[in-house]
């Protein structure tokens, strides 16, 4: 597709389960983010990777999140033991370095 | 941290009104970005605005950044209900454009 894919769009889970959340860039795009949303908040940023640098995880807001890209493509942003204030719509970000940024329709992630 | 304050966080108002909507920081930012948001997409990029006192226009929207560099504004004119969604601002952190900083948002409903 033309634009950042996401997947799921939405994922249910119980607190203490593990979570893993899909991001397809747009091709070419050599930039790619996480940022989380939550209710009445504004994004938060989580996670960028650039290329082959090492990637800024300054975001992340506890050990239980990691993520990775697979050949500057793909991203996987996961969640171990997920807790209810992890609930949260988990939006991806790709672009050109420095360039603007286009966003997916994020994940919704509910904790229950 | 750098914060940015938006206000108002609800906006409802009758098409063919006029609104402003404020993004505040007592920080300094090398950019600032405008978004709009509707329900269950990513947010999609309206301006970025670079030089302090710019003033950029979109069709019915009209952004300004502050002299400092520190505020920043939205004017929409003639408010039509396709303009209804949520207005974030986003700011950059010096030369960088990944990191962004974003606002909570103002909700806007532009009613028929």
């Amino acid at each position: 597709g033309a634009g950042v894919s996401q997947s799921p769009s939405n994922k249910v889970t119980e607190k203490g389960k593990d979570v893993e959340l899909r991001c397809d860039p747009i091709s070419g795009h050599t930039a790619l983010y996480w940022y989380r949303q939550s209710l009445g908040q504004g994004l938060e940023f989580l996670i960028y990777f650039q290329g082959n640098s090492a990637p800024d995880k300054s975001g992340l807001p506890s050990d239980r999140f990691s993520a990775e890209r697979t050949g500057g493509s793909v991203s996987t942003l996961t969640i171990q033991r997920t807790q209810q204030e992890d609930s949260a719509v988990y939006l991806c970000a790709s672009s050109s370095p420095e360039v603007q940024l286009f966003f997916g329709s994020g994940t919704q992630l509910s904790v229950l | 941290t750098q914060l940015l304050e938006q206000s108002p966080q609800f906006l409802s108002i009758q098409e063919g009104e006029n609104l402003t909507v404020y993004c505040n920081s007592s920080s300094v930012f090398s950019s600032l970005q405008w978004y709009r948001q509707e329900p269950g997409e990513g947010p999609v990029l309206l301006v970025t605005v670079v030089t302090g006192g710019e003033v950029k226009k979109l069709k019915r929207l009209t952004f300004q950044f502050g002299d400092a560099r520190k505020d920043s504004s939205l004017h929409i004119t003639a408010a039509q209900p396709g303009d209804t969604g949520l207005y974030l601002c986003a700011g950059a952190e010096g030369g960088s454009n990944y990191k962004l900083t974003f606002g909570k948002g103002t909700l806007l409903t532009v009613n028929p």
